[in-house]
């Protein structure tokens, strides 16, 4: 079955600090992936995505992600993070019709 | 400006009784789909709705029913059947190829 594993349930960082994320998804066809932010009171919002071409995305609020395909992975990353970025962060794909399966999320929380 | 409005916020229910959860969108999407956030599980497809007057079982539809009436429109009833109803509940839409959702504030139901 198709399904999206994020590695980190929560995440404790110092603001400055460096950040990755891990996603992973198993799905063998073409996969459009996402990730989405849900900081605390507010929508889900979508962060970044990727489609096709450059394996490296910029997002909103200097995060990034990178495409492996070799390794079905979409890890989020960002260089130093602030105390504004905690929030949940949801990995996820689309890999067929108009189904996108999420990951469980992961907790981020920077302390100022 | 365009968006997705779910209502109500918070909702309260007895045991035993159907409540309907509203989402309207003005975004002129043609897809529309429920999503149950629970904590450490993400966000699990309950049903979606690719146009009007059809609309298809997600992953976990037992105990809710769907209609999609109106195009801006995607009301979810949580029926007596549901086991386990207390739970906050997401409201999306997309365009037709699905790619990149757009989601509603959400509504958080407490059967008491």
């Amino acid at each position: 079955a198709q399904s999206v594993s994020q590695h980190n349930h929560h995440v404790i960082l110092s603001e400055a600090a460096s950040l990755e994320l891990g996603c992973n998804y198993s799905y063998g066809g073409t996969v459009n992936l996402f990730w989405y932010v849900q900081y605390p009171g507010q929508h889900l919002q979508l962060l970044l995505k990727y489609f096709s071409g450059d394996p490296l995305v910029k997002g909103i609020k200097g995060f990034e992600a990178e495409f492996i395909k070799s390794k079905f992975s979409f890890n989020l990353r960002k260089p130093s993070v602030q105390w504004s970025d905690t929030a949940e962060y949801f990995c996820a794909a689309l890999t067929g019709g108009f189904k996108t399966i999420f990951g469980a999320g992961t907790r981020l929380f920077v302390k100022a | 400006d365009g968006g997705i409005t779910q209502s109500p916020k918070y909702l309260f229910r007895k045991e035993g009784q159907n409540v309907t959860l509203s989402c309207e969108q003005n975004l002129n999407h043609d897809a529309m789909y429920w999503y149950r956030q629970d904590p450490g599980q993400g966000l699990r497809l309950i049903y979606y709705s690719q146009i009007v007057n059809d609309f298809q079982k997600g992953d976990i539809a037992e105990g809710y029913s769907v209609s999609r009436e109106k195009k801006e429109s995607f009301p979810l009833t949580v029926t007596s059947a549901q086991k386990n109803p207390t739970a906050f509940y997401l409201c999306a839409s997309s365009p037709q190829d699905g790619v990149g959702y757009t989601f509603g504030s959400g509504t958080r139901l407490t059967v008491v």
